[in-house]
């Protein structure tokens, strides 16, 4: 069973741009959740999806931004690139079923950084 | 709010040796907690996960330990290899908060040969 894939691997982008990251979780996983990591800051929540429905959010400005798609993948984006967000976003997926006890399973991440 | 703290932050050992890593966290009302390993640069790999109901949870060398009333776990990590050079981060889950994991800063392992 194939692992949980993030596009694109590697991003570089200008201050005030956008970008959109994409995730998609390992098959009959039904919960995809980012997260942020910096040296600074380490691991960081952002959001929780789960039935194409935001289920849990983390403490980041209304910048960032994510959905769920009917087949479980996921997109982030950030809007209005602040150099601040070069990070390695990382994406995880949970069968999130009566057996699964909510195991995450994370991406090899997106690298982006902001110029 | 749930607040992760992992000691020591890093640790240098030589090839061999049985160590202990600490994780603590301050909410007891956990779901479960998960145990990772990180490369640089790259994903985070599941080591093990403890479920809130249970002590302790074994893969191959490694055991992980849990006291939730306590609020602490460990990871033990027996006769250490160069391979198991990396970060080590553990993750609480909380009850109410599932799918959302709260990390520490993670113990960075050097396993010298």
């Amino acid at each position: 069973k194939a692992g949980v894939t993030q596009t694109p691997r590697y991003l570089i982008k200008t201050r005030g741009q956008q970008v959109t990251l994409s995730c998609s979780p390992i098959s009959g996983h039904r919960s995809v959740s980012w997260y942020q990591q910096t040296p600074g800051q380490g691991l960081q929540f952002l959001f929780e999806y789960f039935s194409e429905t935001q289920r849990n959010k983390g403490n980041f400005p209304g910048r960032f931004s994510g959905r769920q798609f009917s087949n479980s993948r996921s997109e982030m984006n950030v809007s209005t690139l602040e150099l601040g967000d070069s990070a390695l976003y990382l994406c995880a997926s949970s069968l999130d079923g009566p057996r699964s006890y909510n195991e995450q399973f994370f991406g090899p991440g997106t690298r982006l950084t902001v110029l | 709010k749930q607040e992760v703290t992992q000691i020591p932050a890093a640790l240098s050992v030589p090839e061999g040796e049985n160590l202990v890593l600490n994780c603590s966290f301050t909410d007891s009302a956990i779901y479960n907690l998960q145990w990772f390993r990180q490369d640089p640069g790259k994903g985070l790999t599941s080591l093990l996960l403890i479920q809130s109901s249970q002590r302790e949870q074994t893969s191959g060398r490694l055991n992980a330990s849990l006291d939730k009333s306590s609020g602490r776990s460990t990871l033990y990590i027996a006769a250490s290899q160069p391979g198991d050079s990396a970060t080590y981060l553990c993750a609480p889950q909380g009850s109410g908060n599932t799918g959302k994991l709260i990390f520490g800063q993670g113990t960075t392992l050097q396993v010298k040969p």
